[in-house]
């Protein structure tokens, strides 16, 4: 079955420290393609990034970046220096195959607080 | 470009009742999510629409259902409402080519419901 954990259910942390969020999956698809939102106090779901399962580079976009490990089945998201603007929810979500096109399967969230 | 936006923002209704959740996709796609958001979880895929047609389908009941107009906008339809349908609800849309999965949704503010 296809599945999304996200073992960390709340994390704080004081401005400008490094903190890493953990995403691991299940999924019975060869090709899949794994996602990170966020999740402001506004509700809105923001895109961060989209990954495909034949790329494990990593990535790196300012002060985010994602590690893909296909082996461990993990993708990982690291911010740097963190902001007070960065508090919010993340969630990492897998694709889950449809007739056509696909669905997002999330976990239930890791909630970020970032104080100053 | 206009992004995906939902209305009505806040909805209250009792136990039984019918609502009707209304979603304009962003200029460009053709391809509408709903998502079910409770309180302190991820949020979970309800169906997609491609096409004016549902595409596939989550693990709700028949009494949510939905439509896509040819314009890709969209709407929720739940009836018979229980207690457990409060939550949040979400409306993604995204570009479908041809039969290729991982695309991109952008998701919109969504709808508060409340079953009393």
């Amino acid at each position: 079955a296809q599945k999304v954990t996200q073992a960390q259910t709340e994390i704080s942390v004081v401005e400008k420290e490094d903190v890493t969020l953990d995403c691991v999956y299940e999924t019975r698809d060869t090709t899949y393609y794994l996602f990170w939102y966020k999740q402001p106090p506004s509700g809105e779901l923001v895109f961060l990034i989209r990954r495909n399962s034949f790329d494990e580079q990593n990535e790196i976009s300012g002060r985010y970046s994602w590690n893909f490990q296909k082996s461990t089945s993990s993708f990982n998201f690291t911010i740097t220096a963190s902001q007070v603007v960065d508090s919010a929810v993340y969630f990492c979500a897998l694709s889950e195959v449809l007739q056509a096109g696909t669905a997002l399967i999330f976990g239930k969230g890791t909630t970020l607080s970032v104080s100053s | 470009e206009t992004g995906v936006t939902q209305s009505p923002t806040h909805l209250i209704k009792t136990r039984g009742q019918q609502v009707t959740l209304r979603c304009s996709s962003q200029s460009g796609h053709n391809t509408v999510s709903w998502y079910q958001q409770a309180l302190g979880q991820g949020p979970q895929f309800i169906f997609q629409y491609y096409r004016e047609e549902e595409n596939g389908r989550g693990n709700f009941p028949p009494r949510f259902s939905g439509l896509q107009f040819p314009n890709y906008s969209s709407e929720l339809n739940v009836n018979a409402l229980e207690l457990d349908d409060s939550a949040l609800y979400l409306c993604a849309s995204s570009l479908l080519k041809g039969l290729a999965g991982g695309n991109e949704q952008f998701f919109g503010p969504g709808t508060r419901l409340t079953v009393l």
